[in-house]
């Protein structure tokens, strides 16, 4: 039973623009979200993450929105350049150590 | 380069072959993990290791065995592999005993099973 989705499997955003990734989950225990940039033939990186105490963290280009009620997060990435251009897998754990990670979102950015 | 190596990056082997995967980190992390990538799919999470200790085993096949050593190192011994198992190997290791920390990850093995 998947209990990170993410309903998206490809985005494409123009140079500049906004790229807004979305991501819901099932299980109301997981209280810490993350967000992962993968290129091909590399592993995941770790991009920006948030407690369940917040609704929002900010990192430079990068900000996740977290809106618990509705069990929604979102990336948003602004402005978007060609290096952003990647598969963006969103993740979230219950109180420890393992993550569930949903099936990833591929951005294109267009130059 | 993320602190979290794997080898070797490709590999193809034979259903009857018997191959592993090596895992080594140099984080100083007591969590390792093992997940598997498929096409389209979310990264699916196979076993995890907590300060050596096997604390999870995700209905993964037998073919599939995990060793640990120690907190640096991660196997995973394969065996009587079969054609669908051909994915994206992934090792992941953090700091496993503080709740609510990233993993980072290895760069994975391309496994083709032939």
């Amino acid at each position: 039973d998947q209990q990170v989705k993410q309903n998206s499997p490809s985005l494409s955003v123009q140079e500049g623009r906004i790229s807004i990734l979305n991501c819901d989950y099932t299980n109301s225990m997981f209280d810490y979200f993350l967000w992962y940039k993968k290129y091909p033939a590399e592993g995941p990186t770790f991009l920006i993450s948030i407690s369940s105490i917040k609704d929002k963290n900010e990192d430079g280009r990068f900000t996740v929105f977290l809106n618990k009620s509705a069990k929604h997060l979102s990336l948003h990435i602004v402005p978007s350049q060609p290096g952003d251009s990647a598969v963006y897998f969103c993740a979230a754990s219950e109180n420890d150590y393992k993550l569930s990670f949903g099936a990833g979102t591929t951005v294109t950015v267009r130059a | 380069e993320t602190g979290v190596t794997q080898t070797p990056r490709h590999l193809v082997m034979g259903m009857t072959n018997k191959k592993s995967l090596k895992c080594e980190q140099h984080l100083g992390h007591n969590a390792m993990y093992w997940y598997k990538q498929s096409a389209k799919k979310p990264l699916e999470l196979m076993f995890v290791y907590n300060f050596k200790e096997q604390t999870e085993n995700n209905s993964v096949p037998s073919r599939f065995s995990p060793e640990c050593p120690n907190s640096s190192h991660l196997f995973l011994h394969l065996h009587t592999l079969q054609p669908e198992d051909s994915a994206l190997y992934l090792c992941a290791s953090s700091q496993g005993e503080e709740v609510n920390t990233e993993a980072f990850f290895g760069q994975g093995t391309r496994l083709t099973v032939v």
